[in-house]
């Protein structure tokens, strides 16, 4: 089974609009942590927001925001008032802290973002 | 900018040559992640070294070796390359304690053809 989900390849949204960009995890360990990764046309990885599991609020950095549901393990990003420069691919990822994969990122296969002006 | 640097930002080669990719991690982390993208596979993790010595291994294949040096930066070597090998490579960086979050950092990417 895919331990990221990320079930939209595309989405559009009108610039200063809201919009949401779905992610499913499925791991059995306690202690996990889920990042979301932004990459623009130009290739590189930046990192925008991070949830540990043991976290009882959600995260939230600037317009980025982290909607965190744990029992139905899902960590969605809300980008609020979108801008242009938002258009990307945007990526969750997820560290689990125990076994052998206990370092390095899973990630999903990613979300298109259109920012429609 | 993150911090991390990767070299060459592009590197187009043949089929059958070995190439070396380079990463410098940002100041003060000791852990570095290596980390392939292309489009079929995706993201997949490669390899990461902490402090000098390999820590974990992933989806590497044994014609990719890599290694960090004593001033912390880390080299990928491909060799035998074949078309498939072609993808967007990244360093990321942490500071490797273990504990989350240790985020990861990553570097532009060196993009590689092989013709």
């Amino acid at each position: 089974a895919q331990k990221i989900t990320q079930t939209q390849p595309g989405m559009f949204v009108q610039e200063k609009e809201a919009v949401t960009l779905d992610c499913t995890y499925d791991t059995s360990d306690q202690s996990y942590g889920l990042f979301w990764y932004k990459q623009p046309s130009s290739g590189e990885m930046i990192f925008l927001i991070y949830q540990g599991s043991y976290d009882e609020q959600n995260a939230t950095e600037g317009r980025y925001s982290l909607n965190f549901q744990k029992a139905r393990k899902s960590a969605n990003l809300v980008i609020s008032a979108s801008q242009l420069g938002d258009s990307a691919m945007y990526f969750c990822a997820m560290r689990e802290v125990s076994g052998a994969g206990s370092y390095q990122l899973t990630f999903g296969k990613g979300t298109k973002l259109s920012v429609i002006p | 900018d993150s911090g991390v640097t990767q070299t060459p930002k592009h590197l187009i080669t043949a089929t059958g040559q070995r190439v070396t990719l380079r990463c410098s991690p940002r100041s003060g982390d000791l852990s570095v992640y290596w980390y392939q993208q292309s489009l079929d596979q995706g993201l997949q993790f490669l390899i990461q070294y902490y402090n000098g010595e390999e820590r974990a291994k992933g989806n590497i294949l044994e014609r990719f070796s890599a290694q960090q040096f004593p001033d912390l930066h880390s080299e990928l070597n491909l060799s035998s390359l074949e078309l498939g090998d072609s993808a967007l490579y990244f360093c990321a960086s942490s500071t490797g304690q273990g504990a989350l979050p240790d985020t990861q950092y990553f570097g532009p990417g060196t993009r590689l053809t092989v013709l």
